[in-house]
C-alpha cells in the first residue's frame, strides 16, 4: 500500500522567514504533486514533479523531487501572510493496464503565517 | 466558466436516506474521480473512472456507487447514509492518465459538504 507522509502537520511561522515542508512516499511513484487548499475551498494545483532532480518555482514557493530518497520538499522563502493555507503533497501510480487509481495524499501541512 | 462543478454545495440529510451528488467537467478530460475529505482534512480516493473502466478503492463501502451518463459527468450515489459518511466530497478530472510522461494534473471541484444527522 502506498503511503505518503508529510511533516510537519502544523506550522506557525512569522512573515519574512524561510521554511521547508517535507513529503516522503513509500514506493516508486510516477508523478508527485503539490496542492494548496484554503479553508472551506477546493484544491489548487501548485506543482507537478515528474523526474528525479526536478525543481519548480513559483513566486516564494519552490518544490523539488528526489526519487531515490522518495522525498519531495516544498520550500517557502520570505513567507507572507497570503501563503497561509493547507499544503498537500500527493503521488499517483499508473496501473500496468494504463489506468490510474487517483492520487494518494499526505495528511497536509496546515501553515499559518503571522505578521 | 467553472471547469469542474459539483452540486449541491451543501447537503444535510437523515441517516438511512439515499442521496446523490452531481459532478460535471467542461475540460474535455477522459478521467474523473471522487475523493472524500474527512473532518481532519484527510483526503482519500474513492473512485476513478476512465473510458468505462471503474477503479474502486477497496475500502469504499458498496453503498457508494458512481454513475457516468457520459464522459463529462460522474455522479456519486450513496445509499443508506450513515453518520460516518459526513465529510466533504470532491470531484476531480484529469487528462493524459495513460501517458506517464504527462503531468496529469487533476482539477478539483469546489466540494460538497455532506452532513448526516
Amino acid at each position: 500500500e502506498l503511503k505518503v507522509e508529510q511533516n510537519p502537520l502544523f506550522l506557525s511561522m512569522q512573515e519574512g522567514k524561510n521554511y521547508t515542508i517535507y513529503c516522503n512516499y513509500s514506493t516508486t511513484s510516477d508523478r508527485l504533486y503539490w496542492y494548496r487548499q484554503d479553508p472551506g475551498k477546493s484544491l489548487e494545483s501548485l506543482f507537478v514533479l515528474l523526474s528525479n532532480g526536478a525543481v519548480k518555482q513559483e513566486g516564494r514557493l519552490m518544490a523539488s523531487l528526489d526519487t531515490k530518497a522518495r522525498l519531495s520538499t516544498l520550500h517557502i522563502t520570505a513567507a507572507v501572510h497570503d501563503l497561509s493555507a493547507t499544503y498537500f503533497c500527493a503521488v499517483d501510480i499508473l496501473y500496468s493496464g494504463g489506468g490510474a487509481d487517483g492520487l494518494t495524499f499526505g495528511k497536509g501541512t496546515h501553515l499559518i503565517i503571522q505578521p | 466558466d467553472t471547469a469542474v462543478s459539483q452540486t449541491p454545495k451543501y447537503l444535510v440529510t437523515q441517516m438511512g436516506n439515499d442521496k446523490s451528488i452531481k459532478c460535471e467537467q467542461n475540460l474535455g478530460h477522459d478521467t474523473m474521480y471522487w475523493y472524500k475529505q474527512d473532518s481532519k482534512k484527510f483526503l482519500k480516493i474513492m473512485f476513478s473512472y476512465n473510458n468505462k473502466e471503474l477503479i474502486i478503492n477497496e475500502t469504499v463501502p458498496n453503498r457508494f456507487s458512481p454513475k457516468s451518463p457520459d464522459k463529462a459527468h460522474l455522479n456519486l450515489h450513496i445509499n443508506s447514509l450513515e453518520l460516518g459518511d459526513s465529510a466533504v466530497y470532491f470531484c476531480a478530472s484529469s487528462q493524459d492518465v495513460r501517458d506517464y510522461r504527462a503531468k496529469n494534473i487533476q482539477y478539483f471541484g469546489a466540494g460538497t459538504r455532506l452532513s448526516v444527522l
